[in-house]
């Protein structure tokens, strides 16, 4: 009965191949999103979905591209693998509450290395 | 754009209390908040601020002053399992949270 669950937890390539991580969440969230963590622990925000519709677009590379085919569901998928790619990849959803609350439910991560 | 100023580290023993201070700039604000999260882990979501004043959770309490753009996360009685990065994060303008880099507390017997 995980919340935000998201595969693979672990993913080892190549440079130059493509690869998909896959998020859903059982909460009924209406967002949801992907995060970076870099070996530094920064957490930047890459992009949100809200009901299906992009809502936000970081500075991110056209190489990554997601999709949410339904609100419960949010998959990353990058071409190209790049050396730089490698960090720990977060996905989340969230609900909006009261004064602009807002409380996110992380999946465990996908740790990505690029060889 | 936001920025989020948060100490690297912080060193205590068991328990001790630790605060976490945490200093933003940005366009537009909704509220901050607090998250948890272990080696290996996923962040955890501690605590959200948008008013003024001390909100307590247990034995953690999470301040905001507004006018000051500043805000702190209080650790007390702290334990083992409280070994931790610690992120604090701002709701602002574009609807986006934006962390900061962190603060990495290790508890000490």
């Amino acid at each position: 009965d995980t919340a935000v669950s998201q595969t693979p937890k672990y993913l080892v390539t190549q440079m130059g191949n493509d690869k998909s991580i896959k998020c859903e969440q059982n909460l009924g969230h209406d967002t949801m999103y992907w995060y970076k963590q870099d070996s530094k622990k920064f957490l930047k925000i890459m992009f949100s979905y809200n009901n299906k519709e992009l809502i936000i677009n970081e500075t991110v590379p056209n190489r990554f591209s997601p999709k949410s085919p339904d609100k419960a569901h949010l998959n990353l998928h990058i071409n190209s693998l790049e050396l730089g790619d490698s960090a720990v990849y977060f996905c989340a959803s969230s609900q909006m509450g009261t004064m602009g609350s807002e409380k996110l439910f992380f999946g465990s991560g996908t740790q990505l290395s690029v060889l | 754009g936001q920025s989020l100023e948060q100490p690297s580290e912080v060193t205590a023993v068991e328990g001790a209390i630790v605060q976490i201070n945490c200093t933003y700039q940005t366009s537009g604000f909704y509220g901050l908040s607090w998250y948890q999260q272990h080696d290996g882990g996923a962040p955890t979501f501690l605590s959200y601020n948008a008013l003024d004043g001390l909100e307590e959770t247990g034995r953690f309490s999470s301040f905001l002053s507004r006018s000051d753009s500043y805000g702190y996360l209080l650790l007390q009685e702290l334990q083992m399992k409280d070994s931790a990065s610690y992120f604090c994060a701002v709701k602002a303008a574009g609807n986006k949270l934006t962390f900061g880099g962190g603060t990495r507390v290790l508890v000490k017997p």
